[in-house]
C-alpha cells in the first residue's frame, strides 16, 4: 500500500508562491500526479512526474524525488482562483492510483 | 463530448435500502474506477475495471459491488446501505489502464446520504 502525507490547510496572498510538499512510501512507484480541487466539484488533472526532476506548466510546477520519496507542487503569482484542494496522488506497480488527503490552499488578497 | 457523467448528483437512502450509482463515459477509456471521498481521508478506490468484462477490488470494497458489462458503464451497487457509506462518490476513468502520462479523468461526485 502507499501513505502519503501533505499538509491540511496553507494560506498565502494573491500575487504569492507556495509550495506545497507531498511525501510518499510505496510498494512499487509509477508516477506521481498532483490534482486541483474545487469546493464541490471534480478532481481536475494538474500535473504528473515520473522521473527526478522539475516538470513546469505556465504558472504550475511539480517536482519529484524518487530516492527521497518527495514532491511538491509549485503555484506560482496566486490568484483568487486557486484557492482550492490540491491532491497528491501515486500511482503504484498495479497502475492504481493511492491519493492524500489533499491540501486547502486559500488565498487572501 | 460530455466526458463522465455520474447519475444521480445527490441521493438520500434510508440504510438497509439497496442503491446504485450510475457511471458514464464517452472517451472509449478502457479502464474505470470508483472512489469514496470523505473529509480529512482524501479519495479511497472502492472497485475499479481495467477492462470490460473485468472487474478488481480497490482499497475499501466492503459493501459494494460493479459490473462492467460495456466499455461506457460502470455501475456501482449499494446492496444494503449503512450510515458509514454516507459519502461523496466519485467515478473515474482513464486510457490503456492509466499507464504511462494517461490521467484519470473524474465526473461529477454524488452525495450520498444513508440514514
Amino acid at each position: 500500500g502507499q501513505n502519503i502525507d501533505q499538509p491540511t490547510e496553507m494560506t498565502a496572498t494573491e500575487g504569492a508562491i507556495v509550495q506545497i510538499n507531498c511525501t510518499y512510501q510505496t510498494s512499487g512507484f509509477n508516477g506521481l500526479f498532483w490534482y486541483q480541487q474545487h469546493a464541490g466539484e471534480a478532481p481536475t488533472f494538474l500535473s504528473y512526474n515520473v522521473l527526478d526532476g522539475l516538470e513546469e506548466k505556465g504558472r504550475f510546477s511539480s517536482f519529484l524525488s524518487r530516492s527521497k520519496g518527495y514532491s511538491y507542487l509549485l503555484l506560482k503569482e496566486l490568484q483568487m482562483k486557486d484557492s482550492a484542494s490540491y491532491l497528491c496522488a501515486v500511482r503504484d506497480g498495479d497502475y492504481k492510483l493511492s491519493f492524500g488527503a489533499g491540501t486547502t490552499v486559500t488565498v487572501r488578497a | 463530448t460530455a466526458g463522465i457523467t455520474q447519475a444521480p448528483t445527490s441521493q438520500i437512502l434510508a440504510a438497509g435500502r439497496s442503491m446504485t450509482l450510475r457511471c458514464t463515459q464517452d472517451m472509449r477509456h478502457n479502464a474505470m474506477y470508483w472512489y469514496r471521498q470523505d473529509l480529512g481521508l482524501g479519495l479511497r478506490l472502492i472497485h475499479y475495471s481495467n477492462t470490460a468484462g473485468t472487474t478488481g477490488k480497490g482499497e475499501v470494497p466492503d459493501g459494494y459491488s460493479v459490473s462492467r458489462a460495456n466499455t461506457d458503464d460502470f455501475p456501482l451497487t449499494l446492496a444494503s446501505a449503512v450510515p458509514s457509506q454516507t459519502s461523496v462518490y466519485f467515478c473515474a476513468s482513464s486510457d490503456d489502464g492509466g499507464g504511462g502520462d494517461n490521467e484519470q479523468f473524474f465526473g461529477p461526485g454524488t452525495r450520498l446520504t444513508v440514514l
